[in-house]
């Protein structure tokens, strides 16, 4: 079965600074979708960013960005210029291509940004 | 248009009893997917339902069931509740079997007593 594995409970960041979060999986399949989805205290899951695992280039979202290498089953967020409201649990996501919506997700990661 | 509603918000239940949770996808939708999310674990796969039919079902007892009805909309069931069920339920839609971005309610905090 897939798994998807954040090392990182906790993470905070100061207002204006970068910080990436850590994201791991295993697979046997090659082809594939990653996601990282941002849950503010609302609860409602907001989709940040998606990579395709067939395309070679990071995907990149204003100030969201992602680092994905394949070979090393490695999946990172980066968020430039943090702000504020960026403060939520950040979850990653797995996805086969062909195993219809069933989403494997981390345990998630808590960002606290810091004014 | 309206996104994914899934009611109640908050539900409070005791040992035993049975609850049904319900989300409505966004409109034109036909897939809906149920999670459970607890601190630590994450989210955990419930199922998923596609034009009526369960497509996929996750590692759950069979404590925990569905159905999705004809204008899409979906109920999950849970019956014999125990206190690990305590949970946030959250609900998911998407436009149909293949395309892979999920839309989601801001859930049914669910506690079991």
């Amino acid at each position: 079965a897939q798994t998807v594995t954040q090392s990182q409970p906790e993470m905070s960041v100061q207002e204006a600074e970068t910080v990436t979060l850590s994201c791991t999986y295993d697979t046997s399949e090659s082809d594939y979708y990653l996601f990282w989805y941002k849950q503010p205290p609302s609860r409602q899951m907001i989709l940040v960013i998606r990579q395709e695992a067939y395309k070679q280039q990071n995907a990149t979202e204003n100030r969201f960005s992602v680092n994905f290498q394949k070979a090393a089953k490695s999946f990172s967020l980066k968020i430039s210029d943090s702000q504020l409201g960026d403060a939520a649990m950040y979850f990653c996501a797995y996805k086969g291509r062909d195993t219809g919506n069933q989403f494997y997700f981390g345990t998630g990661t808590s960002l606290t940004v810091i004014p | 248009k309206a996104g994914v509603t899934q009611t109640p918000r908050y539900l409070i239940k005791t040992r035993g009893q049975q609850v049904t949770l319900s989300c409505s996808p966004i409109s034109g939708h036909r897939s809906v997917s149920w999670y459970q999310q607890t601190p630590g674990q994450g989210l955990q796969f419930l199922f998923e339902y596609f034009s009526e039919t369960q497509r996929n079902k996750g590692n759950f007892p069979g404590r925990f069931s569905g159905r999705q009805f004809s204008n899409s909309r979906s109920e999950m069931n849970v019956s014999t509740l125990e206190l690990g069920d305590s949970a946030l339920y959250l609900c998911a839609s998407s436009l149909d079997g293949h395309n892979e971005k999920l839309f989601f309610g801001s859930g049914t905090q669910l506690s079991v007593l």
